[in-house]
């Protein structure tokens, strides 16, 4: 069994202030883990994500997120925020099938950016 | 990557009414999903559609419920039946693309089915 734990649904950044989402995750295997960002009326669309390897992962937009797994953490970070980054994101877990991977969703945390 | 579009994009309908919602991709694929997110939430797995075969649903959801079709490797349409205000969310479909040099398949999703059942 799979979960993802958002902490915070709400986040209130300045523009050019760090983004900071954090993301907690349990699976009983190695896990593939993913962020993913949802702009108003739209659908998802995957920022990055850990399968192997590097446990520091860059993604698009300048986001990167880094793979703790003594702390089943996957937090996500952006050194400088932009207007643009406000959006809902979302941080998943993939159960690691060869095909047909289910993604379990965290909460979402909606990020507000301040002018 | 994939292309998906989702028809239609929103709809108000009434309770004890159904809706069909389709999802054409512009790749043919093997494994596309349906999820269901509610007002304030996350997604929701609804059922995993292969072509050629039943969909598997996920606990919680029943085929009565929510009937899916997949006549096409480029195709799903999904079914809310008998709705009621509950019912109410937006529905997105995505699809598992295979990288050629193997490792993780990829999910991509819709633009999702924003429902309102009054």
């Amino acid at each position: 069994a799979q979960s993802v734990t958002q902490l915070g649904s709400h986040v209130s950044v300045s523009e050019g202030a760090l983004v900071l989402l954090r993301c907690n995750y349990s699976s009983s295997v190695p896990p593939y883990l993913f962020w993913y960002v949802q702009y108003p009326n739209q659908g998802l669309q995957l920022l990055l994500k850990y399968t192997t390897g590097a446990t520091l992962v860059k993604g698009i937009n300048g986001f990167e997120a880094e793979f703790k797994k003594s702390e089943t953490s996957f937090h996500l970070t952006k050194p400088s925020a932009h207007m643009s980054d406000a959006a809902e994101y979302f941080c998943a877990v993939s159960d690691r099938r060869a095909a047909g991977n289910k993604l379990t969703f965290g909460g979402g945390t909606r990020v507000l950016v301040k002018p | 990557s994939a292309v998906i579009s989702q028809k239609p994009s929103r709809d108000i309908c009434q309770r004890g009414t159904s809706l069909t919602i389709q999802c054409q991709v512009d790749s043919q694929v093997t494994m596309m999903f349906w999820y269901r997110q509610q007002p304030g939430q996350s997604l929701t797995l609804i059922a995993t559609a292969n072509q050629g075969s039943e969909a598997t649903y996920e606990s919680g959801f029943v085929i009565d419920k929510f009937p899916i079709s997949r006549p096409n490797l480029t195709f799903s349409t999904l079914t809310v039946s008998n709705m009621s205000p509950e019912d109410s969310s937006i529905y997105l479909c995505s699809v598992e693309v295979s990288w050629m040099g193997g490792g993780y398949n990829e999910q991509f999703f819709g633009p999702g089915t924003r429902l309102t059942v009054l």
